[in-house]
């Protein structure tokens, strides 16, 4: 599989700091498919985003914003003035194979482990 | 609004024994799948079904069977389990292609297998 890279194990703010999570991404295709996944801790993973590979536009979706830039193969995702809700693990991930198949065949990223400080 | 449900959600095992995980989902998808997750890791693929009466292997597949009989129900079966099978198992689900193809998770099952 092509790898999803997430470096930051685990990363401690203090509530209203801004937070950035890392995802690198390993890729041959020329049109693919990246997702960000949030795990709180009841454990339930949600989606967050999907972006696919022609929009390098910046997406801004209240207090969340994600990067993606081709040229670094990156597609991080930063949270401005974190909350104590904000606490969970987050995965970048991206199909397992990017044409004639369902995008919910996932390759996932370790996750990064968020923790917000009151 | 259910969602994803799975059941048991939490299970232990003895070496060699057999069990079945349950999933069921209340919102008409087409795809389903199952995935384990251990620590330190991502979530990988074990298998999923496009439909109902196909399955297909995912990425870890080695150990599980798999059924979907019915649209809304997505079975993963352990028939001789092994310490290596311990793990936290999630069902998800999701609509076919286009941009409604997001996976809904249920809330995990926690295996054991000593």
């Amino acid at each position: 599989a092509q790898k999803v890279t997430q470096a930051q194990t685990e990363i401690s703010v203090v509530e209203k700091e801004d937070v950035t999570l890392d995802c690198v991404y390993e890729t041959r295709d020329t049109t693919y498919y990246l997702f960000w996944y949030k795990q709180p801790p009841s454990g339930e993973l949600v989606f967050l985003i999907r972006r696919n590979s022609f929009d390098e536009q910046n997406e801004i979706s209240g207090r969340y914003s994600w990067n993606f830039q081709k040229s670094t193969s990156s597609f991080n995702f930063t949270i401005t003035a974190s909350q104590v809700v904000d606490s969970a693990v987050y995965f970048c991930a991206r199909p397992l194979r990017s044409r004639g198949s369902t995008l919910g065949r996932l390759y996932f990223g370790r996750g990064t482990q968020l923790t917000v400080w009151p | 609004n259910a969602g994803v449900t799975q059941t048991p959600k939490f299970r232990v095992l003895k070496t060699g024994q057999s069990m079945t995980l349950l999933c069921a989902q209340d919102m008409n998808h087409e795809y389903m799948y199952w995935y384990r997750q251990d620590p330190g890791m991502g979530l990988r693929l074990i298998h999923y079904s496009v439909g109902e009466g196909t399955t297909a292997k995912g990425e870890v597949p080695d150990g599980y069977n798999v059924s979907r009989l019915k649209k809304q129900n997505f079975l993963l079966g352990l028939e001789s389990a092994a310490p290596s099978q311990t793990s936290v198992y999630f069902c998800a689900s999701s609509y076919a292609g286009g941009d409604n193809e997001k996976l809904f998770f249920g809330s995990g099952t926690q295996l054991s297998v000593l």
